[in-house]
């Protein structure tokens, strides 16, 4: 089946500006994480939707970070007043609820702020 | 203190050998454990998951786990040059199954021929 799809796969945007990053997770996976990852590091956790509700959004790192998940499917990650130390690379992952817990990643999107 | 911790390489093992890749954490509370295969410029691929003491094998790839130890290991046999990758170990960072991951920053593998 279809894995989890990012739009967009690159975006550029300048400082100040207002970005929104999409995820559409794997069919029937309840569970959506937002991880963001910089160069040589690993990916680091950002917010976890059970449904459509934020289970838990400990990783978001100000306020400037939003996202949702209306319908309990696609995701929104929305970054406002965007500055140069957002540019990284946004994963999003989907898992079951039910078993087994294993996070299954998307493409990511590139996001670049000049 | 990082919550968890891998060497950063590069690791350069002989094609056809055995690549060892290791990685300790600090919560004792974690149960779920994951290998995940990152190529450069590419996103993260789950290999292997591994939840209770012991060794568990697919394929070429066998992960370890030790909870006493808090210590996580990958073996990959027969290494191939398309092997090469950085190598994330993971371990899940809430009281639930599903709950989010925490990353170590990544081995990087050199297979050469």
């Amino acid at each position: 089946g279809a894995g989890v799809s990012q739009t967009p796969s690159n975006k550029v945007t300048e400082k100040g500006k207002y970005v929104e990053l999409r995820c559409d997770p794997i069919s029937g996976h309840t569970a959506l994480y937002w991880y963001r990852q910089s160069l040589g590091q690993g990916p680091e956790f950002l917010i976890y939707f059970q449904g459509t509700g934020a289970a838990d959004d400990s990783g978001l790192p100000n306020d400037r970070f939003f996202a949702v998940r209306p319908e309990g499917s696609v995701s929104t990650l929305k970054i406002q007043r965007t500055e140069r130390g957002d540019s990284a690379v946004y994963l999003c992952a989907s898992s079951s609820l039910s078993g087994p817990y294993e996070q299954y990643f998307g493409p990511g999107t590139r996001l670049t702020v000049t | 203190q990082k919550e968890v911790e891998q060497n950063s390489g590069p690791l350069s093992v002989p094609e056809g050998a055995i690549a060892s890749l290791n990685c300790t954490y600090s919560d004792r509370g974690s149960q779920s454990f994951f290998w995940y295969r990152q190529y450069s410029g590419k996103s993260p691929e789950l290999i292997m998951s591994i939840y209770s003491n012991g060794d568990k094998e697919d394929g070429r790839f066998t992960a370890q786990l030790n909870k006493a130890s808090q210590y996580v290991s990958l073996l990959i046999r027969d290494s191939q040059p398309s092997d090469s990758a950085t190598y994330l170990c993971a371990v899940n960072g809430g009281y639930s199954s599903a709950s989010k991951i925490i990353f170590g920053s990544g081995t990087r593998l050199s297979i050469r021929p």
